[in-house]
């Protein structure tokens, strides 16, 4: 069964610090895996996507990794900022043959705190 | 350029009325996607368009809804008749392409409470 789990549920951290959020999945086939930051009361924007041949992609302070042999990502917030406090969404996209398949995490809920 | 623009932002109706939300994509995009979210579930994909055309429509709750895409600039998700399990955030994404390292692009949703 195609899965994407999120951790931890939940994160506090002091401003400044660094903090990295995990997603694992199983998913097959594999297309691609994004994060996207989500606050509250708005939608999600894109932060990154990773095909199957990338293991690293960065965007300003966040940057993701993608081990596609054991199936794993992390999302590394370094310096982090009030404005991180945010939700964190991992998706999976699979490439079936009925279309695309988009499998999302439950998130990550992340507060900054000065 | 203007993003993805959702209407209403907010909608309080009694259960068994008819809620239509509506949703225009980023001009110029081909790809368009209703989702749900709430705490329990989260983001849940309900129906995606590619070029106007309903492609996978499997998340759809239940017959009681129902989207549209009559031209490129606009859809619409109808629920009827609403119920108070429909309560949640329905956001509209478009993108350039279903399955490709395009991002999809979201509206800021429309919260509906369900009476």
């Amino acid at each position: 069964k195609n899965q994407v789990e999120q951790s931890p549920q939940s994160l506090i951290i002091l401003e400044g610090k660094n903090c990295t959020l995990q997603c694992n999945y199983t998913v097959s086939p594999f297309s691609n895996l994004r994060w996207y930051k989500q606050d509250t009361g708005r939608g999600p924007v894109s932060l990154t996507i990773m095909t199957f041949s990338e293991n690293t992609k960065s965007n300003g302070r966040y940057t993701a990794t993608l081990d596609a042999d054991t199936k794993q990502s992390s999302l590394h917030i370094t310096a982090s900022q009030l404005s991180d406090s945010a939700s964190y969404i991992c998706v999976v996209s699979a490439a079936t043959q009925a279309g695309t398949a988009l499998i999302f995490g439950k998130g990550t809920t992340l507060s900054v705190s000065s | 350029d203007a993003g993805v623009i959702q209407s209403p932002r907010h909608e309080v109706t009694e259960m068994g009325q008819e809620v239509t939300l509506r949703c225009k994509p980023i001009s110029g995009h081909n790809s368009l996607f209703w989702y749900r979210q709430t705490m329990m579930r989260g983001l849940e994909l309900l129906i995606y368009f590619n070029n106007n055309v309903p492609i996978d429509d499997s998340g759809m709750p239940e017959d009681r809804f129902s989207a549209k895409m009559p031209n490129a600039s606009f859809s619409t998700l109808k629920i009827q008749p609403s119920e108070p399990r429909d309560s949640a955030v329905y956001f509209c994404a478009s993108s350039n392409a279903v399955g490709s390292n395009q991002p999809q692009h979201f509206g800021d949703g429309t919260r509906l409470s369900i009476l």
